[in-house]
């Protein structure tokens, strides 16, 4: 049962902090979407990768907020310094370019204090 | 996304019902929509999907409707069980922007089965 693994499930950190948040997209999907979801603003879009390069992080700061892709089998989205108002359940996505599907991980919850 | 404010619109149900969850979608040039399921505590789960050319899809126990003279979508889940007590999000395709297909998600609608 291919699935979208992310790590770790749970955070809590205190502001200042770096936080690396994981995700290992399911084998074969090329495309890599980074979501956060709030109850005010619902499920945001924040970075899309196809065939690990950034191809949009318009929903991203910019200036806290960095997202990479080592290899194929590992996303990373970065927070540093990391702020209270980043509080959220972060999402990764994966897929194949020119499907629109997209299959969610179960999330990291980042409480930063 | 859209602002959901601190509450979820709230469909409540009886075990055994018929279950109907709407949702309006903002681009008449969308041609692709998805039905998510987001139980507490996970990732939101795809249900079914539908593209612009039908107006009707089933599944196992679900069926989704397109009207695109509206631009409205509907969630159709027949005998309503407790295990589908969870967070219902569509989503459209709102095609090729800055070269991929992105998908825009509605507020969402919290489904309550009741025994």
């Amino acid at each position: 049962d291919a699935r979208v693994t992310q790590t770790p499930r749970d955070k809590v950190t205190e502001m200042g902090q770096e936080v690396t948040m994981r995700c290992q997209p399911i084998l074969g999907h090329n495309t890599v979407f980074w979501y956060r979801q709030t109850m005010m603003q619902g499920l945001e879009l924040l970075a899309y990768f196809r065939n690990r390069a950034p191809l949009d992080d318009s929903g991203m700061p910019k200036d806290r907020f960095s997202a990479e892709m080592p290899d194929a089998t590992l996303a990373t989205l970065k927070i540093q310094p990391s702020e209270p108002r980043d509080s959220a359940v972060y999402f990764c996505a994966s897929g194949f370019s020119g499907i629109e599907t997209q299959y969610f991980g179960p999330g990291t919850r980042l409480l930063v204090l | 996304g859209e602002s959901v404010g601190l509450h979820l619109p709230t469909l409540s149900v009886q075990e055994g019902d018929n279950s109907i969850i709407n949702c309006a979608y903002s681009n008449s040039a969308s041609d692709y929509f998805i039905w998510y399921k987001q139980e507490s505590g996970k990732g939101p789960q795809f249900i079914i999907d539908i593209r612009s050319n039908m107006d009707k899809r089933q599944g196992q126990r679900v069926t989704v409707l397109l009207n695109k003279t509206v631009k409205h979508l509907s969630l159709q889940i027949a005998a309503t069980q407790p295990g589908d007590s969870a967070v219902y999000f569509c989503a459209e395709n709102v095609g090729p922007s800055g070269g991929y297909n992105k998908l825009i998600f509605g507020a969402g609608t919290r489904l309550a089965v009741h025994p």
